[in-house]
């Protein structure tokens, strides 16, 4: 089937400007994340969507990020008022989460996001 | 600080040698992933081990963990110039609620 999808694969903004990122993951899988990487370093986690709970906003920057993922499936991240330290790569993972605690997580291409 | 530290940070081997990697963590973990990113971009999950195993086989990768030292290794064999890749370890910590702590990577380079 397919795998996790992000949209767009690039995008060039000039600072101050506002950006939307997508994430499409694969169908059934109830949980969602977001991460950021930054020119040749690790993830840097940044929020985790599961099922109908509140989300796990704990490793977003600032105020000036936000996400949404509307009927459980898509996600939409949104940067405000960008910064130059806002480009990187911005993934997205999905997963099926099951009991046993195994969190293989799939990912998509991720966003790479370069402001001016 | 980061919860998963690779080293070392950079390897390059010659084709046909086996390739080490290195995983430290801080906390107590359920799991520990390794994940293969070509070119910085999706990263592809390659294996899981679990707190209560101590070695795993997949093909050419053989990874052992030891949880007395926190720490995990990812051993490729018999490497070929398509291993080459940036490897992530990542955790997800009994705390964690299902995220992971990534580490900064090694990056492999294999020459033919």
């Amino acid at each position: 089937g397919a795998g996790v999808s992000q949209s767009p694969s690039n995008k060039v903004t000039e600072k101050g400007k506002d950006v939307e990122l997508r994430c499409d993951p694969i169908s059934g899988h109830t949980a969602l994340y977001w991460y950021r990487q930054s020119l040749g370093q690790g993830l840097e986690f940044l929020i985790y969507f599961q099922g109908n709970s509140a989300p796990d906003k704990s490793g977003l920057p600032s105020d000036r990020f936000s996400a949404e993922r509307t009927g459980g499936s898509v996600s939409t991240l949104t940067i405000q008022r960008t910064q130059q330290e806002d480009s990187a790569v911005y993934l997205c993972a999905s997963s099926l989460v099951g009991t046993s605690g195994d969190n293989e997580q799939f990912f998509g291409p991720g966003t790479r996001l370069t402001v001016l | 600080s980061q919860q998963g530290e690779e080293d070392p940070q950079a390897l390059s081997i010659q084709e046909g040698e086996n390739a080490t990697m290195n995983c430290s963590y801080k906390t107590s973990i359920n799991n520990l992933q390794w994940y293969r990113q070509n070119s910085g971009r999706g990263l592809v999950h390659l294996i899981l081990i679990r707190s209560n195993e101590r070695e795993k086989h997949s093909g050419r990768l053989r990874v052992t963990l030891d949880t007395s030292k926190k720490s995990s290794s990812l051993l490729i064999t018999a490497s070929r110039a398509a291993d080459t890749a940036s490897y992530f370890c990542a955790t997800d910590a009994i705390q964690g609620a299902q995220k992971l702590v990534f580490g900064q990577g090694t990056r492999l380079t294999i020459n033919p």
